[in-house]
């Protein structure tokens, strides 16, 4: 069974520091793919960033990064120079990509708290 | 191109009311999924649907709720005799493919029930 691990219930990073959230993963597809969404104190869940299993490439996405280690099995998701906005919940999610019992699912961890002093 | 929409935002109900929480899929998705999410908890997968089609229903409880999606429509998660447990966020997302790409949530259905 397919299961997503995050290990950090809150982080706290300085305004304009980098900061990682770890995540990582377990599945025995060989085609899957990884997701970070954040979802503000609002409550609505916002797309980030998306890593195929097969891309070579680490994904980027303007101020986030995704630090793709396959053998490791994590998808840690770094976001550089901090703001005060980024102040909210980051959620990580796999979604397997082939077969046919394929549903397209996301399964997701159960977050990281993180908060951004000014 | 407007996102997926869910209403109402926010609903309350008594114990034993019926709630129904509607969501249109942004234009051009036929996938649609059904999430919940207790407070400080991730997202629990309810229900995958394709148009007039449940598709994989493994996450929904067995008794009081039901989810379609018609030809014509919003999709609607239905959730009879409501109890106190069943106040969540429940969240639909959709997609344009099962592959290679994120699933686009709307605001979500907040739900208390009294």
């Amino acid at each position: 069974a397919q299961k997503i691990t995050q290990t950090q219930p809150g982080m706290f990073v300085q305004e304009k520091e980098a900061v990682t959230l770890d995540c990582t993963y377990d599945t025995s597809d060989q085609s899957y793919g990884l997701f970070w969404y954040k979802q503000p104190s609002s409550g609505e869940m916002i797309f980030l960033i998306y890593q195929g299993s097969y891309d070579e490439q680490n994904a980027t996405e303007g101020r986030y990064s995704l630090n793709f280690q396959k053998a490791r099995k994590s998808a840690n998701l770094v976001i550089s120079a901090s703001q005060l906005g980024d102040s909210a919940m980051y959620f990580c999610a796999m979604r397997e990509e082939r077969g046919s019992s394929n549903t397209g699912k996301l399964i997701f961890g159960q977050g990281t708290t993180l908060q951004v002093k000014p | 191109n407007a996102g997926v929409m869910q209403n109402p935002r926010h609903l309350v109900r008594r114990r034993g009311q019926e709630a129904r929480l509607r969501c249109s899929p942004m234009k051009g998705h036929s996938h649609v999924y059904w999430y919940r999410q207790l407070p400080e908890e991730g997202l629990k997968f309810m229900v995958y649907l394709q148009k007039e089609n449940i598709i994989d229903e493994s996450g929904m409880p067995k008794e009081r709720f039901s989810a379609e999606f018609p030809k014509e429509g919003p999709s609607i998660l239905r959730i009879q005799q409501v109890v106190r447990g069943d106040s969540a966020a429940y969240f639909c997302a959709s997609s344009p493919t099962r592959y290679n790409s994120p699933l686009h949530f709307g605001n979500g259905t907040r739900l208390t029930v009294t």
